[in-house]
């Protein structure tokens, strides 16, 4: 089955303890995002990578960093999480960057950081 | 910057029709996106527009008008379980995807 997949699905964890969300997607999209979800909001790209060692910010990237050394995997790693980073997390794919291709999103990863 | 409206929230009664619009001002335009968002729930897409006029998918239909930076979602014969979230996104120059808010859709018997 086409599917990105994220884990974990919920994470609680203490100020500056670091941590990683994975993302993976079986697709052979090129295209992968971060995006954090919080009410009043919407959702906000954290960062985003066109394809393989190819990443850039979106418009939330403080605090956060991304990895993409294989096209299938684009891990999330927050080095020292802060309150203010408890939200809900998707990753998304696409097949390409642009264009009608859309996203296809991960199941989430809600983080509470206490 | 982009700036993408929705309305907050909307109730409908089972069976009716209706209209959730969206109004844009993005750098560029590549196109625009209806999501449906349950929940807790991933956003999974329902409709893409790139030219004007109206797409038609079932219950659901989406109408773009590129000069007026306006498109709305239509749902006909509305059930319970389209009780969620409807996000417009918009592709801009740069091919990223700006999502607007999100409007509540609340389905009353």
């Amino acid at each position: 089955e086409a599917q990105v997949t994220q884990n974990p699905r919920y994470l609680i964890t203490v100020t500056g303890k670091k941590l990683t969300v994975t993302c993976s997607q079986n697709m052979n999209h090129e295209y992968m995002s971060w995006y954090r979800q919080d009410p009043g909001l919407g959702l906000r790209q954290i960062y985003y990578s066109m394809n393989v060692e190819v990443t850039d910010k979106g418009d939330v990237p403080e605090g956060y960093k991304v990895s993409r050394k294989e096209k299938r995997n684009f891990p999330l790693i927050l080095e020292s999480p802060s309150p203010n980073q408890t939200s809900l997390y998707f990753c998304a794919s696409s097949l390409r960057y642009g264009g009608n291709y859309g996203y296809t999103f991960g199941s989430g990863t809600r983080l509470t950081v206490v | 910057g982009q700036n993408i409206d929705q309305p907050t929230e909307m109730t409908a009664t089972e069976g009716a029709i209706v209209q959730i619009n969206c109004t844009y001002q993005t750098s560029g335009f590549n196109g625009l996106f209806w999501y449906q968002q349950h929940a807790g729930e991933a956003p999974t897409f329902l409709s893409y527009n790139v030219l004007d006029g109206l797409e038609e998918k079932g219950r659901f239909s989406s109408f773009l008008s590129r000069s007026k930076g306006y498109s709305y979602l239509l749902l006909k014969e509305l059930q319970m379980k389209d009780s969620a979230s409807y996000l417009c996104a918009v592709c801009d120059s740069g091919y990223a995807l700006n999502f607007g808010k999100g409007t509540s859709l609340l389905v009353t018997p």
